[in-house]
């Protein structure tokens, strides 16, 4: 089955300590991205990669980090988390926009909601 | 600066009749849009799509609809039916080596029985 998987789900943490949220997908996808999605703002997107090694950023980068040393995988990183990274966070991977049809498609995964305290 | 926006947040129809949900952008070099619709507890799920070449593309009871000279899409959904209720959420993108997508904020959409 085609999917995009995320750990954990749930995430409640305290201000400081470093964690990572994990997205791993099985469709062979090069393009991956990280959104998170708040009340009355919709879903903005943090980071996006476009292959192995090649990563860039969204909308609101600022307390996150990405890295993509395997192509299925995909990891969110926060450093240093504060209150303002309370959030609803999802991964999501698609073939390369705009090549080829069907390349805009992004599958998403179930979500991971975070608690910052 | 909010480049893709739904002005509604919220929608309620009538199950049977049609619901029309609304997307407006800024961004000039946006050229294919896509709509998300999104359960709760769940990841969004693709919908339907439409490249700036196109100004309809049908996929069912699903329709959307593009006006570039208003940068305007908006979905119809035809017949409603209680099954769709759920947040739908536009997206935009532009090629040509920009591959950014930005989604609008959502409309929730409600299907009376």
């Amino acid at each position: 089955e085609a999917q995009v998987t995320q750990n954990p789900r749930y995430l409640i943490t305290v201000t400081g300590k470093k964690l990572t949220v994990t997205c791993s997908q099985n469709m062979n996808h090069e393009y991956m991205s990280w959104y998170r999605q708040d009340p009355g703002l919709g879903l903005r997107q943090i980071y996006y990669s476009m292959n192995v090694e090649v990563t860039d950023k969204g909308d609101v980068p600022e307390g996150y980090k990405v890295s993509r040393k395997e192509k299925r995988n995909f990891p969110l990183i926060l450093e240093s988390p504060s209150p303002n990274q309370t959030s609803l966070y999802f991964c999501a991977s698609s073939l390369i926009p705009g090549q080829g049809y069907g390349s805009y498609e992004q599958y998403f995964g179930p979500g991971t909601r975070l608690t910052v305290t | 600066d909010q480049q893709v926006k739904q002005n509604s947040p919220s929608l309620s129809v009538q199950e049977g009749r049609i619901s029309i949900l609304n997307c407006d952008y800024t961004n000039s070099m946006f050229d294919y849009f896509l709509w998300y619709k999104k359960y709760p507890a769940e990841g969004p799920t693709f919908l339907i799509s439409i490249s700036s070449i196109k100004d309809k593309n049908e996929d069912g009871r699903f329709t959307v609809f593009l006006n570039k000279s208003a940068k305007h899409l908006s979905l119809h959904i035809v017949p409603s039916q209680p099954g769709d209720s759920a947040v739908y959420f536009c997206a935009a993108s532009a090629s040509g080596g920009y591959q950014k997508v930005t989604f609008g904020t959502g409309t929730k959409l409600q299907v009376i029985p």
